[in-house]
């Protein structure tokens, strides 16, 4: 099982719509969680950080779900400038931080 | 945006020569990284600086060496490259506290090896 796993997708959706993304994690002991975006050919971008109280930026929500060992990202009234691969990251303790990237999910949004 | 740099941006080397890359953070934190990534994988993590301090090797084959003056710089040295080793390598910096670990890319350097 990976680590940190991802539905790649791609998921095309219309603009104004509603789209959510999981992601699943196998260690227990994980304890800090983010949402990246990354364009093509780009540098991938910190989008929000993830609380277990589950945390809200504009139209972006992410959720926590430690017993389940998953996170979440909605993203509300999509835009065209949405279009991108959507990394999950979790950070393993291991002295000092491992840090683990999913492989992304693909979002496409079209007018 | 220019919290973290990275030079050259792109790279041609061929299999028996010797380069650096380097990058550079302006965001004052304690941490650095080197990522790889390849068309169609996650990123991997090679190398993690914590003040200065090596703290990660992934397993990194030893044509890659990693070079760490200060907590602003890093430097990742090339040499006898194969051309599997052709990928974006991104950089990273954070400030590390307990708990969180947010990490800030720079722009990256796509390497093509010949």
């Amino acid at each position: 099982r990976k680590e940190v796993e991802q539905d790649p997708g791609p998921f095309n959706v219309p603009e104004g719509a509603t789209v959510a993304f999981n992601c699943t994690y196998s260690n227990s002991a994980s304890q800090s969680f983010f949402w990246y975006r990354q364009d093509c050919r780009k540098e991938p971008k910190l989008l929000m950080s993830v609380y277990s109280s589950g945390n809200e930026d504009g139209r972006f929500t992410a959720q926590l779900n430690r017993a389940s060992q998953y996170i979440s990202l909605l993203i509300r009234d999509s835009k065209l400038s949405d279009s991108a691969t959507y990394l999950c990251v979790v950070n393993n303790p291991t002295g000092g931080f491992k840090t683990i990237f999913g492989a992304g999910t693909r979002l496409f949004v079209k007018a | 945006e220019t919290g973290v740099t990275q030079t050259p941006r792109h790279l041609v080397m061929g299999m028996t020569n010797k380069k650096s890359l380097k990058c550079e953070q302006h965001l004052g934190h304690n941490a650095m990284y080197w990522y790889k990534q390849s068309a169609k994988k996650p990123l991997e993590l090679m190398f993690v600086y914590n003040f200065k301090e090596q703290t990660e090797n992934n397993s990194v084959p030893s044509r890659f060496s990693p070079e760490c003056p200060n907590s602003s710089h890093l430097f990742l040295h090339l040499h006898t490259l194969q051309p599997e080793d052709s990928a974006l390598y991104l950089c990273a910096s954070s400030q590390l506290t307990s708990g969180r670990n947010e990490q800030y890319f720079g722009p990256g350097t796509r390497l093509t090896v010949t």
